[in-house]
């Protein structure tokens, strides 16, 4: 299994611009994360994906999008790219939520200039 | 609002003396707290959880009701344990990090 799987690992991108990174995990699970990790701070959630073609906020949604039409799949698509996105994404998934341990991809790093 | 909070941003002990790991909670309910590592060049993983009661790699962790705390703690620290460690809380579908303390281990 490769677990969770995150692509670029690397990306500059300029205002304005959009993208969108991928995350496909192939354990099977049913819940996936994306989170944002800015220097000196904690992971903070931004989008979190129940099953396939459900998907919720979390802590920082503003200027991200997010879909769910597999269970492997679950891409964070940025529109108008702004520096304040400048940070480094974790992409996560878990069988189910509460007490079961969290899979992370190994990261993005965007940099909007 | 559930938090979690890491006082420590960066924790040097030397190798063999013991270790400690400060965390704190916030959380209404009955919390699940976990410890996370990642060490250099490896992605973020699972070190251990609350509910399991285990000992991981020496580490163990305790939560404290009335302190509402979850400090992790290793008797005799060693080279291999330099990270960083995130504490979790997990609340329904959400896991709520604190900011990470980077632990080094100095030989």
């Amino acid at each position: 299994n490769a677990g969770v799987t995150q692509t670029p690992k690397f990306r500059i991108l300029k205002i304005g611009q959009s993208m969108t990174l991928q995350c496909a995990q192939d354990m099977n699970h049913n819940y996936m994360y994306w989170y944002r990790q800015d220097p000196g701070m904690g992971l903070k959630l931004i989008y979190y994906s129940v099953g396939a073609g459900i998907t919720d906020k979390g802590e920082v949604p503003n200027g991200y999008n997010v879909s769910r039409s597999t269970t492997e799949d679950f891409p964070l698509r940025l529109e108008l790219a702004a520096p304040s996105q400048t940070s480094v994404y974790f992409c996560a998934s878990s069988l189910q939520g509460g007490d079961t341990e969290a899979f992370f991809g190994q990261g993005t790093r965007l940099t909007v200039v | 609002a559930q938090r979690v909070t890491q006082p420590e941003k960066l924790l040097s002990v030397f190798k063999g003396a013991p270790v400690e790991l400060k965390c704190n909670y916030s959380y209404s309910g009955s919390p699940e707290l976990f410890w996370y590592v990642q060490y250099s060049r490896q992605r973020l993983q699972l070190l251990l959880r609350h509910i399991s009661r285990e000992s991981i790699k020496g580490f163990t962790a305790d939560l404290n009701k009335g302190e509402t705390s979850f400090h992790l703690k290793k008797p005799f620290a060693q080279e291999e344990d330099s990270a960083m460690y995130y504490c979790a809380l997990s609340s329904g579908n959400q896991f709520y990090f604190g900011t990470g303390t980077s632990l080094t281990v100095i030989p």
